[in-house]
C-alpha cells in the first residue's frame, strides 16, 4: 500500500541557508501534518493543512513557511536556518476530520545544520 | 492548550515480564489517544489507539486503558521481548468536524527488554 513519501530523507545545510522539505501524503488523505523532533524529544507538532489551507499551527518559527498544493502534496519552507533547526522533520497524513483520524507518519528528513 | 505528561521516561524489564507506560492529558476534549512505538532514527509507528467512547483496548501481548475521569490512559505490554525495546510515546488529539486532528505527544519512555 502507498505510504506517505518524504523528500529528501537526508539534507545537510550552512547556517543561515535555505531549506525546503517535501512530503506527498497517502491518496485520498486530504490532511497534512507537520512535526519536527528534536534529539531525545518527543515530535513537535508545527502546523497542518485540510484541503489546501492551513487549519492548525503550532510552534513553528517565523522562519519557517508551509503549503499544501492542488495534488495535495505540501512543502515546508525554513529559511534563516539555524544550528538548534537540526532534527528530524516528520510529515503525516490522515483522512479528514470526522472519520477515522489515524496520522500515518512519513519516513522523516534528517535535517542536519552546520 | 493540550499537555500530555508520561511517565516513566526510562523502563527496563526482564523479558517475559509486563511493562506499563502511563500518560496523563489536561484537555477534556480530547478523544482520541495513540500510541506510538519509536526506534532509533525511524518513524512513529501506531501500536494501538483508544477512543473515548471506550475503555479498554487489546491487541495481542498490548493493551490499552483510558479512565475519562481522571483525563489519564496506560499501555500494558505483556509478555515482552527483546524486540518490544524501543521509545514509546503516547499522544492526545481531538477528532471532530470542528478539530483539526493535530497530535500532542508525551515526552516518550525509553523501553529495555534484557533476554
Amino acid at each position: 500500500a502507498a505510504g506517505v513519501i518524504q523528500s529528501p530523507r537526508h539534507l545537510i545545510k550552512e547556517k543561515r541557508e535555505t531549506a525546503t522539505l517535501k512530503c506527498y501524503p497517502i491518496p485520498r488523505h486530504d490532511t497534512v501534518y507537520w512535526y519536527q523532533q528534536g534529539p531525545g524529544q518527543d515530535p513537535q507538532f508545527l502546523i497542518s493543512f485540510y484541503e489546501k489551507m492551513q487549519s492548525d499551527k503550532g510552534s513553528i518559527p517565523d522562519r519557517f513557511s508551509a503549503q499544501q498544493f492542488s495534488d495535495y502534496h505540501s512543502e515546508l519552507n525554513m529559511s534563516s536556518l539555524e544550528l538548534g533547526d537540526s532534527a528530524l522533520y516528520f510529515c503525516a497524513s490522515s483522512l479528514p476530520q470526522g472519520s477515522n483520524t489515524e496520522a500515518f507518519f512519513g519516513q522523516g528528513t534528517r535535517l542536519t545544520v552546520v | 492548550g493540550e499537555n500530555v505528561e508520561q511517565h516513566p521516561s526510562t523502563l527496563s524489564v526482564q523479558e517475559g515480564d509486563s511493562a506499563v507506560i502511563k500518560c496523563t492529558y489536561s484537555d477534556s476534549a480530547s478523544n482520541y489517544f495513540p500510541w506510538y512505538k519509536q526506534e532509533l532514527g525511524k518513524r512513529p509507528q501506531l501500536i494501538i489507539d483508544i477512543r473515548s467512547n471506550v475503555g479498554e483496548k487489546k491487541d495481542q501481548r498490548i493493551a490499552v486503558t483510558l479512565n475519562k475521569t481522571a483525563k489519564h490512559f496506560s499501555l500494558h505490554i505483556t509478555e515482552t521481548q527483546p524486540e518490544d525495546s524501543a521509545v514509546y510515546f503516547c499522544a492526545a488529539s481531538s477528532e471532530g468536524s470542528s478539530n483539526t486532528g493535530k497530535l500532542i505527544f508525551g515526552q516518550g519512555t525509553t523501553l529495555q527488554v534484557k533476554p
